[in-house]
């Protein structure tokens, strides 16, 4: 079975610093992957979908970018954080269209 | 009308008693369904899913699906204090598996 590993656990960061989160998974090969944020009393919302190296569908627009360097490396980045990235990031991956999503521990980011 | 929608709750049942919580969504189209558990500070937990061509059965938990009134239904049964979370309803749109959740249902057991 697959295992996702996210870090940092916890940052807090101020408001205009870049953003790094790295999620990497291991079990499977060529798996999608997904990064989603929830915010604080809110529902998962779907920010980027990968199905391969290089290949990312950003769902919504925003201030950050993310990229797939490796077949199970996704990286979650900002140049310029804003106080609204606020948030808990989770990395999901599924090991095909059509089995279900499984979820790393997550990063909590406060934007001070 | 939102994609997947949930009664934020929360919802309080004794233990022992069975839980039932809904999830309503609008695609008539939508062939699976998965239910995930989120304690208070922590990632979702897969609990179970279902395809549209029937219900299952997991141990103290059942999904229900009703595709002419577009929704879908977990029970727990023999509900314990440790069930106490947030469920979240999730459905494929967009294609490619990706997820679209509802906000949750927080449930408390209590003692």
């Amino acid at each position: 079975s697959q295992t996702i590993h996210q870090w940092p656990a916890t940052l807090v960061q101020p408001v205009g610093s870049p953003l790094s989160l790295e999620c990497t998974v291991e079990g499977t090969s060529n798996p999608n992957l997904y990064w989603y944020r929830q915010a604080a009393g809110r529902g998962l919302q779907l920010l980027f979908y990968s199905v391969g190296i290089g290949q990312i569908s950003s769902e919504v627009p925003q201030n950050l970018s993310a990229s797939r360097p490796q077949d199970r490396q996704f990286i979650l980045s900002s140049k310029k954080l804003l106080l609204s990235d606020s948030g808990f990031y989770l990395c999901a991956s599924s090991e095909n269209n059509n089995s279900p999503l499984h979820f790393g521990n997550g990063t909590r980011l406060t934007v001070t | 009308q939102k994609e997947v929608e949930q009664n934020s709750g929360p919802l309080s049942v004794p233990e022992g008693a069975i839980a039932s919580l809904n999830c309503t969504y609008s695609d008539r189209g939508s062939q699976s369904f998965f239910w995930y558990r989120q304690y208070s500070g922590k990632s979702p937990e897969l609990i179970m899913f279902i395809y549209s061509n029937g219900d299952k059965e997991d141990g103290r938990f059942t999904a229900q699906l009703n595709k002419a009134s577009q929704y879908v239904s977990l029970l727990i049964r023999d509900s314990q204090p440790s069930d106490s979370a947030t469920y979240l309803c999730a459905v494929p749109t967009g294609g490619g598996n990706k997820l679209t959740f509802g906000t949750g249902t927080q449930l408390k057991v209590e003692l």
